[in-house]
């Protein structure tokens, strides 16, 4: 069964601390695994897609890393501030003819939710 | 540059009453539009999708229903909610960057408590 789990479930850190978020896959085939971040009460915001061939994808103080041997990947966030607190959500493709494009079949995790203190 | 609008942000409605939530992109011609639900505690949950006007595709059996009347235009209807269609609802458009991927953007979803 294609299922993404995440953890932890839930996080807390000070602010400027770094921290590193955890997502198994067991998605079969892989297309591709993107990491969201979700404002409470907004839509999830796209922050890095990485394909079978890339194993590490930067953006700003976000880095998501990818090991399609393991299924794992995990998204390291350096530097903490508060605005960082919000639920990060992994998502992994899998191809499918079902969809318009490329879209493939997206397997949803449930997200860690972090909070960032001061 | 494109957008997505989806309103309303909350709604509060009554068992057995009709839903109506409204879902439009600018900026963009012939998107594939999604709705997903996310309810507490659990990933989100894709309720249709539509490649073209007048596409549907329902991906869970379910009270609710959707329809694109137009080519930026994504509505999700209901004629008689349950308590059960409580949750919160997004909208989603897809854009293809490169060759296997596409991009997902996500309205700002909509509260939706049924009591």
């Amino acid at each position: 069964k294609n299922q993404v789990e995440q953890s932890p479930q839930s996080l807390i850190i000070l602010e400027g601390k770094n921290c590193t978020l955890q997502c198994n896959y067991t998605v079969s085939p892989f297309s591709n695994l993107r990491w969201y971040k979700q404002d409470t009460g907004r839509g999830p915001v796209s922050l890095t897609i990485m394909t079978f061939s890339e194993n590490t994808k930067s953006n700003g103080r976000y880095t998501a890393t990818l090991d399609a041997d393991t299924k794992q990947s995990s998204l390291h966030i350096t530097a903490s501030q508060l605005s960082d607190s919000a639920s990060y959500i992994c998502v992994v493709s899998t191809p499918s003819m079902n969809y318009g494009g490329s879209q493939g079949n997206l397997i949803f995790g449930k997200g860690t939710k972090l909070s960032v203190k001061p | 540059s494109q957008t997505i609008h989806q309103w309303p942000a909350t709604l509060v409605q009554p068992v057995g009453s009709p839903l109506s939530l409204e879902c439009t992109v600018e900026g963009t011609s012939n998107p594939n539009l999604y709705w997903y639900r996310q309810a507490a505690g659990r990933g989100l949950q894709l309720l249709f999708y539509s490649v073209g006007i007048g596409q549907i595709s329902s991906e869970v059996p379910q009270n609710l229903s959707a329809s694109r009347p137009q080519d930026r235009q994504f509505i999700l209807s209901s004629k008689k909610l349950l308590l059960s269609d409580s949750g919160f609802y997004l909208c989603a458009w897809s854009v293809l960057v490169g060759e296997a991927n596409e991009k997902l953007f996500f309205g700002s979803g909509t509260q939706l408590s049924v009591l």
